[in-house]
């Protein structure tokens, strides 16, 4: 499988807190993709990066920030965490047109 | 706004049964059409597609595309218990700037009983 990592893999935290998510690729990949997965949802689309600092929001981006500084990096920070956003967050990475996505982990977040 | 709807959204059927599983898309300069299966955690690929007409097999599974009608269909013959899980459907396409989003369908849940 891709070398891809999610950490922390589980986090409560407390309602108003800022939280930092990170992704971390070793593929060299050129697409990243931070996910949100929630019951009778399936996975929505938070934020997405096409490259070192180029990122644009997907359809769920109310409340998110990310950051891509290196190629293998990709942060998810929540500034001001809700319980709405109490979910499990999946990372992806991609290389290009024709090139499947690879998951990570998965990062279980509870806001309480 | 991309779109891609799963049908059913679950079922129940006994091993041995052959089931089908649909995916219909709207989306933005489309690149590919992809499978996944998820237990337990981070779901895990199994095709990827962007021709119409042509079947992709792996196993037990085949899937076929259409992209004149904009939908692809997963087939799961002599289904075991192992194959419970939701099967996800996801779509490449390009936003407006030519960088490619994949947006997933919500699924399909399929529980196969003994």
């Amino acid at each position: 499988d891709a070398g891809i990592t999610q950490s922390p893999r589980h986090k409560v935290t407390e309602t108003g807190t800022p939280v930092t998510l990170r992704c971390h690729q070793t593929e060299n990949h050129r697409y990243m993709y931070w996910y949100r997965q929630d019951p009778g949802h399936g996975l929505r689309l938070i934020h997405y990066s096409y490259g070192v600092k180029d990122t644009d929001k997907g359809e769920v981006s109310d409340g998110y920030s990310v950051s891509r500084s290196k190629t293998e990096d990709f942060l998810l920070t929540l500034e001001s965490a809700t319980s709405s956003q109490t979910s499990v967050y999946f990372c992806a990475i991609r290389g290009g047109q024709g090139v499947r996505a690879f998951f990570g982990q998965g990062t279980r977040l509870t806001v309480v | 706004e991309d779109k891609v709807v799963q049908s059913p959204l679950s079922l129940v059927v006994h091993e041995g049964d052959t089931v089908t599983l649909n995916c219909s898309y709207e989306v933005t300069n489309f690149r590919s059409l992809l499978w996944y299966k998820q237990e337990k955690k981070a779901p895990t690929f199994l095709f990827m597609l962007t021709s119409s007409g042509i079947e992709k097999k792996s196993g037990r599974l085949s899937s076929i595309l259409d992209k004149k009608e904009l939908f692809s269909i997963l087939n799961i013959t002599a289904t075991q218990t192992g194959d419970s899980a939701v099967y996800l459907c996801a779509v490449g396409g390009s936003d407006s700037g030519g960088y490619q989003k994949v947006t997933f369908g919500t699924g399909t849940k399929l529980q196969v009983i003994p």
